[in-house]
């Protein structure tokens, strides 16, 4: 069975700053990653995903997330957030082989002017 | 292109009232999934179908949840008699040939509160 942690429940930062939200995932066999947003009243869609090959994977937004298979982590950055960055952030993992998709209890991004 | 449309958007019961929650995934999506959202948790997989077999049901309360999917199109998650505990938002999602890499397609949801 695979599970995410995403440890941060909340990320306050002001608009323009660098921000990183964190994602490490434990699982026995390899896995997809995924990192899906939620804006409010909306509901989830797919931000980014690593699937295979290179391991640092972009939107198309300015956010990306690298996999890191050592430490088992797949954290979200972006260099210079904006006001309509501010959403809910989840991060799920899924092993290979049409195993289900799990969530992360999701990181709530605020950001401030 | 249309996407998933969950209907209703928010519900209001009293305990031990049924409900009743109906989904329509994207056109030519054979794979459909109902999900639970509680505050501030992760959405978790409640039941999972292809066309219209429900392959993976193992999360559903069956006691008081059930599914259907007749025709490999729209599904109704149903609860009854529903409970204070079911407070939640019930998500559906979509995906192409069984969402083997991950990548599914969520509708607004449906609030429910019960009361």
């Amino acid at each position: 069975a695979q599970s995410v942690t995403q440890l941060d429940s909340q990320v306050p930062v002001f608009e323009e700053a660098p921000v990183e939200l964190r994602c490490n995932y434990s699982s026995s066999v390899s896995v997809y990653l995924f990192w899906y947003v939620q804006y409010p009243n909306q509901g989830l869609q797919l931000l980014l995903k690593y699937l295979s090959g290179s391991t640092l994977v972009e939107s198309i937004n300015g956010f990306e997330a690298e996999f890191n298979k050592s430490q088992t982590s797949f954290h979200l950055r972006k260099p210079s957030v904006h006001i309509s960055d501010t959403a809910e952030y989840f991060c799920a993992v899924q092993g290979t082989g049409f195993q289900k998709l799990v969530f992360g209890t999701g990181t709530r991004l605020l950001v401030s002017p | 292109e249309a996407g998933v449309v969950q209907s209703p958007r928010y519900k209001i019961i009293e305990k031990k009232q049924p409900v009743a929650f109906w989904c329509n995934p994207i056109s030519g999506h054979n794979t459909l999934y109902w999900y639970l959202q509680n505050l501030g948790q992760g959405p978790e997989l409640l039941i999972r179908y292809e066309n219209e077999e429900a392959v993976d049901d193992s999360q559903l309360p069956k006691d008081r949840f059930s599914a259907e999917r007749l025709k490999g199109v729209d599904s109704t998650l149903k609860i009854q008699p529903a409970e204070l505990g079911d407070s939640a938002v019930y998500l559906c999602a979509s995906s192409f040939g069984g969402g083997l890499t991950g990548e599914l397609f969520f509708g607004e949801g449906s609030r429910l509160t019960v009361l």
